[in-house]
């Protein structure tokens, strides 16, 4: 059974640091793609970063570019967010989903088929 | 970064079909496949229809999608007391190299 567990969350004062764990397994975590998604108490869900698998690509929403950083650790089945100069607006449930690639010919397209249970990150001084 | 537009709510009654529009623009839902997320209230978002009309495992075929030019829908047939909740539309987005998600539709079942 697929199973993605976030922990790491709690409360930061704005400008502090925090790192997000979300721990993958019931599958081959090497082998696939992951992504970050944040959402807001009462907001719709926010894209915010991707790695792709063996971590050589990664991208960012500019919303946390420069202040946030996607990473894994293949070896620990281990996935990871380092959220450094925390803002108010930075509150949220962050949720890890794995990436499906699905492909018809030359065409591949992805889609978010498993997600975490998410943990909740408060800033606020 | 550009967000696709959903109307923020939608209602029926039991056995009613409801629609949920999702509209983009050329550099995502125009180039690429719409996934649709359902999430149940206090719960995490789930996978609900993925490149435009696929079903999971799992989901009823109640639930339908479709997606023309820009923009993409998403059709509930049958509808359940159980189905209410937020939908989401998302697509990658090729100009920005992000995903984008569209704002969610509350639904409500009346």
């Amino acid at each position: 059974e697929v199973q993605l567990v976030e922990s790491g969350g709690g409360l930061v004062q704005p400008g502090g640091s925090l790192r997000l764990s979300c721990a993958a397994s019931g599958f081959t975590f090497s082998t696939f793609e992951m992504d970050w998604v944040r959402q807001a108490p009462g907001k719709g869900l926010e894209w915010l970063s991707y790695i792709s698998n063996g971590g050589s690509t990664t991208y960012y929403a500019d919303s946390v570019k420069g202040r946030f950083t996607i990473s894994r650790d293949d070896a620990k089945n281990l996935l990871y967010l380092q959220m450094n100069s925390l803002r108010d607006e930075d509150t949220a449930v962050y949720y890890c989903a794995r990436d499906r690639r699905v492909c018809s010919g030359i065409y591949c397209y992805t889609h978010f088929d498993y997600w975490g249970q998410g943990t909740l990150v408060a800033v606020s001084s | 970064q550009s967000m696709l537009t959903q109307p923020p709510s939608a209602s029926g009654t039991p056995g009613q079909r409801v629609t949920i529009s999702c509209s983009g623009s050329t550099s995502n839902i125009g180039r690429n496949i719409v996934n649709w997320y359902q999430q149940l209230p206090g719960t995490a978002p789930k996978l609900l229809i993925y490149s435009n009309n696929q079903w999971p495992s799992g989901v009823p075929d109640r639930f339908s999608g479709s997606k023309s030019g820009t923009s993409a829908s998403l059709a509930i047939s049958g509808l359940q007391s159980e189905d209410e909740a937020d939908y989401y539309c998302a697509a990658w987005d090729d100009s920005l190299k992000v995903w984008v998600f569209g704002g969610g539709t509350k639904l409500a079942v009346l």
